[in-house]
């Protein structure tokens, strides 16, 4: 069954500094495909980066950047120069390609917290 | 602003009541997810619909149920509520029924009393 994992429940920087949310995720499907989410204090869900499992190229957008690592099963998310607006909680997210498990199964999340 | 549009935002109501939540997905999707988030929980999938059919059922209790539309938008019922179903329930659409991100609506914060 697809499982994913996020080991950090809550991890606090001061502003500029460069922080790392692990992601570990488990499947059976060669084919699969992994997100991030990020959820503010407002409450929404939003989308910041999709992945499929044939493209381990990692992805730099703007101060966001993304390791994919299929050998590890892990898809980590590093901000840098952390900013007090990066405060939110963020959730790894994976779908698999089979019929009926195509659905985001997320994990538990990370509560950044970005003090100025 | 992810163009997806959830009603009401904010519900609240008695234990054994209905409610029905109300979505409307992004213009030209066709896949509408229903998720419920809360604290002992977490981000739990409930259903998912694509142009108008059934595709997959997660977690989703007898109790409640969906349906989409023709003109896709798409309604989740909760029936007998009880004080655990307290959660914000988020709609979110995608493009294809596999592998497209989805985008979430703000959410319904449905509190039972």
């Amino acid at each position: 069954a697809q499982k994913v994992t996020q080991a950090q429940t809550e991890i606090s920087v001061v502003e500029k500094e460069d922080v790392t949310l692990d992601c570990v995720y488990e499947t059976r499907d060669t084919t699969y495909y992994l997100f991030w989410y990020k959820q503010p204090p407002s409450g929404e869900l939003v989308f910041l980066i999709r992945r499929n499992s044939f493209d381990e190229q990692n992805e730099i957008s703007g101060r966001y950047s993304w390791n994919f690592q299929k050998s590890t099963s892990s898809f980590n998310f590093t901000i840098t120069a952390s900013q007090v607006v990066d405060s939110a909680v963020y959730f790894c997210a994976l779908s698999e390609a089979g019929e009926g498990r195509r659905a985001l199964t997320f994990g538990s999340g990370t509560r950044l917290q970005v003090q100025p | 602003d992810s163009g997806v549009t959830q009603t009401p935002k904010h519900l609240i109501t008695a234990t054994g009541q209905r409610v029905t939540l109300r979505c409307s997905p992004r213009s030209g999707d066709l896949s509408v997810y229903w998720y419920q988030q809360s604290l002992d929980q977490g981000l739990q999938f409930l259903i998912q619909y694509y142009n108008g059919e059934e595709r997959a059922k997660g977690n989703i209790l007898e109790r409640f149920s969906a349906q989409q539309f023709p003109d896709l938008h798409s309604e989740l019922n909760l029936s007998s509520l009880e004080l655990g179903d307290s959660a914000l329930y988020f709609c979110a659409s995608s493009v294809r029924a596999q592998g497209a991100e989805a985008f979430f609506g703000q959410g319904t914060r449905l509190t039972v009393v």
